[in-house]
């Protein structure tokens, strides 16, 4: 099984300052045959089933504001808010597609300082 | 819009079996791929089972293989998972989601199952 390794387990961060969440993945996720990463990242508010906001690691779902970022590739991803708002308090997961078992991430709770 | 409404949770004991449902809306629900994904209480999220548009490819977690059993009826647009042999471990928010190139696009509101005596 592939390992998701996030980090850190949670950070507080300013309104308006930059949030940055770690993802490590136990082997490659990058696909030879197309050089796509088989990595999502998604949103959980409190009370709320995830929501999507990247897929191959960096391609925005509709509707995600900009000021989130996805990159990386091979084993290390980071997913940026640039400038925190209110309504960014969550907690975020990272998921690899590459194989089963789909795996998750643990999570990296995001809250206001 | 895609919405995906699951039920079926309840309290079970543990050796005991209940069938989940989700009722999709807003697809062509016989083209797509579903899965399911759980949460336990408090926790990180972990999935479950997948089943292909049109049932030729199943697929589970080591955590339920053997126990629990996904299916659909293209018919009625609605996903199952039967969970037999039920344990304290299988206590969680269980969702529905679609499948997008094994990502979830879409997720439903869950239903909460509690496997207690």
């Amino acid at each position: 099984d592939i390992v998701m390794t996030q980090s850190p387990d949670s950070l507080a961060v300013s309104l308006g300052e930059r949030a940055t969440i770690n993802c490590k993945s136990s082997q490659s996720v990058l696909h030879s045959s197309n050089n796509k990463n088989y990595l999502a990242w998604y949103q959980q508010r409190p009370g709320q089933p995830p929501k999507l906001l990247f897929y191959w690691a960096s391609s925005r779902e509709s509707g995600v504001p900009d000021r989130f970022s996805g990159s990386g590739s091979g084993t290390d991803f980071t997913l940026t808010i640039s400038s925190l708002q209110a309504e960014d308090v969550a907690v975020y997961y990272c998921q690899q597609y590459y194989t089963t078992p789909l795996t998750f991430g643990g999570g990296t709770k995001v809250e206001i300082k | 819009q895609v919405q995906l409404v699951e039920s079926g949770g309840g309290v079970v004991q543990p050796g005991g079996s209940l069938r989940l449902s989700c009722v999709a809306s807003g697809l062509t629900f016989s083209t797509y791929g579903m899965h399911w994904v759980r949460q336990a209480p408090g926790k990180g999220l972990e999935w479950v089972a997948f089943i292909r548009h049109d049932e030729t490819f199943k697929y589970y977690a080591d955590s339920v293989k053997g126990r629990f059993t996904i299916s659909r009826d293209n018919s009625k647009n609605t996903l199952y998972l039967q969970m037999n042999s039920l344990r304290t471990e299988d206590t969680a928010v269980y969702y529905c989601a679609k499948d997008l190139v094994r990502y979830f696009d879409h997720w439903g509101q869950g239903t909460l199952v509690t496997v207690s005596s």
